[in-house]
């Protein structure tokens, strides 16, 4: 496996459902984040993670449970979500999140459908 | 807050020159990404810009006014394959944090 990988790619899940969406990255970098994409909307940044410690929280609802066990490996744990919270869910890793200029490179994503 | 602004849909023909405009309203800067993005795929890296001036890369070329708040993205000879959805993104002054704007789908016809 090489870049940026994501399991699943799809999720139908209903509103009581708890599922968790996962993240590998293979490219040695020390930052993680998680981002949502609605349709019509801009690329939005829910998590950052540098090192294994959460940096930023973008006022994310705590139905979004992010974890961070190690630097290649971030998931995203969802508990009784909203139809609204249908969207393309990205990951992305860098080699730093803290010092700026590196580029972030970016998983195919999961698309979520909540019922 | 970050506000960034860039148009929705530009259209172009295979061959010509298109200019992505992307301006920027920021409480802190570290630096100015695009990425491209096709449909039903993952975000890449096309460009990062910190100072001011144009970088250039192959047919694509990135530039970056701080003092305007402004940077445009060119994409000379187009092709088909071009045709995409084009991310403008805005690094926070304290790190690598991104806001992106909304995107400009560019549709290159023959």
């Amino acid at each position: 496996e090489t870049g940026v990988t994501q399991t699943p790619r799809h999720l139908v899940m209903g509103m009581t459902n708890k599922k968790s969406l996962k993240c590998e990255q293979h490219l040695g970098h020390n930052a993680m984040y998680w981002y949502k994409q609605s349709a019509k909307k801009p690329l939005e940044l829910m998590f950052v993670y540098n090192f294994k410690e959460q940096t930023e929280n973008n006022s994310v609802p705590s139905r979004f449970s992010p974890e961070c066990p190690n630097s290649s490996h971030l998931f995203l744990h969802l508990h009784t979500l909203q139809p609204e919270d249908s969207a393309l869910y990205l990951c992305a890793s860098s080699r730093d999140g803290l010092a700026g200029g590196y580029e972030q490179f970016f998983g195919p994503g999961t698309r979520l459908t909540v019922l | 807050g970050q506000n960034i602004d860039q148009p929705t849909e530009m259209t172009a023909t295979e061959g010509a020159i298109v200019q992505i405009n992307c301006t920027y309203q920021t409480s802190g800067f570290n630096g100015l990404f695009w990425y491209q993005q096709h449909a039903g795929e993952a975000p890449t890296f096309l460009s990062y810009n910190v100072l001011d001036g144009l970088e250039e890369k192959g047919r694509f070329s990135s530039f970056l006014s701080r003092s305007k708040g402004y940077s445009y993205l060119l994409l000379k000879e187009l092709q088909m394959k071009d045709s995409a959805s084009y991310l403008c993104a805005v690094a926070s002054a304290a790190g690598n944090k991104l806001t992106f704007g909304g995107g400009t789908r560019v549709l290159v016809k023959p």
